[in-house]
């Protein structure tokens, strides 16, 4: 299953609402996660079954979708928002992907 | 706190064996309420799920990689490792050990990342 995230990067500034679009090439269900990794630190969970965000996740962070269109919207973006952030799949065992990632930087 | 820390030598040459070691910290590797994987990340930072390790020994794999990788544990020191031969200047990567968790819809989730390991293909 290939997930293919849109725009590859985007620019905004602190107080925007952004939107992150990932699609999966077939129906995946609600089988997908959202990380967010910072220069030089490991990916860290945000949301999981779609739209539950992990422990100590603003709530400005959401997830949306279903079977092949998904959506992660920052509302109020924060200067520790800016980062690079990757959708992941687990509908297909026995191969668990990921998106090529976004890049979220500062306009 | 769970806590992940990779080791393992940084530079390796082709045609030979990558191997990682995934101390964990925080919890148990011989739990049944969690797995243990190992995910890489390329220089142009393309994600790949390696393979995941259950608390019986069983492992699955990437198919991509199956026929070159290894994936065991050892309880008695609460650690896990990563074996990958043959490898290739493609195998260069930040490799990173993970917990594997299901929630209870069945989706699969990486939720404690190591640091990584920065692994080195070259002669």
């Amino acid at each position: 299953i290939q997930m293919t995230q849109s725009p590859s990067s985007l620019s905004a500034s602190v107080g925007d609402s952004v939107t992150i679009t990932c699609r999966a090439s077939q129906d995946i269900g609600a089988y997908l996660s959202w990380y967010q990794q910072k220069p030089g630190k490991a990916p860290k969970l945000l949301i999981y079954d779609v739209s539950k965000l992990q422990g100590g996740v603003p709530s400005r962070f959401s997830g949306s979708g279903s079977g092949t269109d998904f959506t992660l919207a920052i509302s109020g973006l924060q200067s520790e928002d800016f980062a690079t952030y990757f959708c992941q799949q687990s509908y297909g065992p026995p191969v668990y992907t990921f998106g090529q990632g976004t890049k979220l930087e500062i306009k | 706190q769970v806590q992940l820390q990779e080791s393992g030598p940084g530079l390796v040459r082709p045609s030979e064996t990558l191997s990682l070691n995934c101390t964990v910290s925080g919890a148990s590797v011989s739990s049944g309420s969690s797995y243990w994987g190992w995910i890489r990340q390329s220089p142009e930072k393309h994600l790949e799920w390696i393979g995941n390790i259950f608390y019986s020994g069983g492992a699955i794999y990437n198919p991509s990689l199956k026929s070159r990788v290894t994936i065991s544990g050892d309880l008695s020191k609460n650690h896990f490792s990563l074996s990958l031969n043959s490898v290739t200047a493609a195998d260069t990567a930040i490799y990173y050990c993970v917990r594997v968790e299901t929630t209870y819809g069945g989706v699969v989730l990486f939720d404690y990342w190591g640091q990584g390991a920065l692994v080195t293909v070259s002669s």
